[in-house]
């Protein structure tokens, strides 16, 4: 159980374009989805943290317009990378804190994570 | 201020060795605190997990971990190394009482060779 699913795994687009990815808790509600962006060989950083039915949260420092934060139902949330641009080739992964039985302590369950290179 | 820290940013041992991942951390609530695993291009697995009931603790692949609140410290070890097992390690805690937010460590990379 607490399955977290990411798509695509991949993604190569042109710069400029506008990509989206999705985050999906399989077998489980998601109050509570969390953005990270890894970079080569670095730690996970968090981008913004996003409720189900209201605003994500972003870090300081994330530009929330060009990282477009929508979740819309408790087992999908989407992260959207507007007019991307090669700085943003990175590893998105994306957790989810689930609800009731599944909920245990601050753990988050992580999906496998998208690889976006922009051109 | 919350914080994780990993101490070794690589870690080399030889297959069949012990494995120790040291990570401390700083608090002012109890924490819960995670290690998880990342191999190369994949998303993170989690080994174990201490939430306030033993403090050894248990985890996949014969890993366990010990909180020792007196040192902050909760380290991971494994008592024979496999190849499998070469990876990025992240020490990771729940360190705001009640919030969600998580503090990761900066990774050990284990390297096991034959």
């Amino acid at each position: 159980g607490a399955v977290v699913s990411q798509h695509p795994s991949w993604v190569i687009c042109k710069s400029g374009t506008s990509v989206k990815i999705e985050c999906r808790s399989l077998d489980f509600q998601a109050t509570t989805m969390f953005w990270y962006r890894q970079f080569p060989k670095q730690s996970l950083m968090l981008m913004a943290t996003s409720n189900e039915g209201s605003k994500a949260t972003y870090e300081q420092g994330v530009e929330k317009d060009k990282f477009l934060i929508n979740h819309a139902s408790l087992t999908l949330s989407t992260l959207t990378v507007t007019s991307a641009h090669p700085e943003d080739s990175s590893f998105y992964i994306c957790s989810a804190i689930g609800s009731g039985r599944v909920r245990s302590y601050n753990e988050q369950f992580f999906g496998p994570g998208t690889r976006l290179t922009v051109l | 201020a919350q914080s994780v820290t990993q101490l070794d940013s690589h870690v080399s041992v030889s297959e069949g060795t012990p494995v120790l991942l040291r990570c401390n951390y700083s608090s002012s609530y109890s924490p819960s605190l995670f290690w998880y695993v990342q191999h190369p291009n994949k998303g993170l697995q989690l080994l174990l997990k201490y939430t306030s009931a033993a403090t050894l603790v248990k985890g996949i692949n014969g890993f366990e971990a010990e909180f020792k609140k007196s040192e902050t410290s909760f380290h991971l070890t494994k008592p024979s190394a496999h190849m499998s097992d070469a990876a990025e390690y992240f020490c990771v805690g729940g360190l705001t009482g009640g919030g969600n937010k998580l503090t990761f460590g900066t990774g050990t990379q284990l390297k096991v060779e034959l």
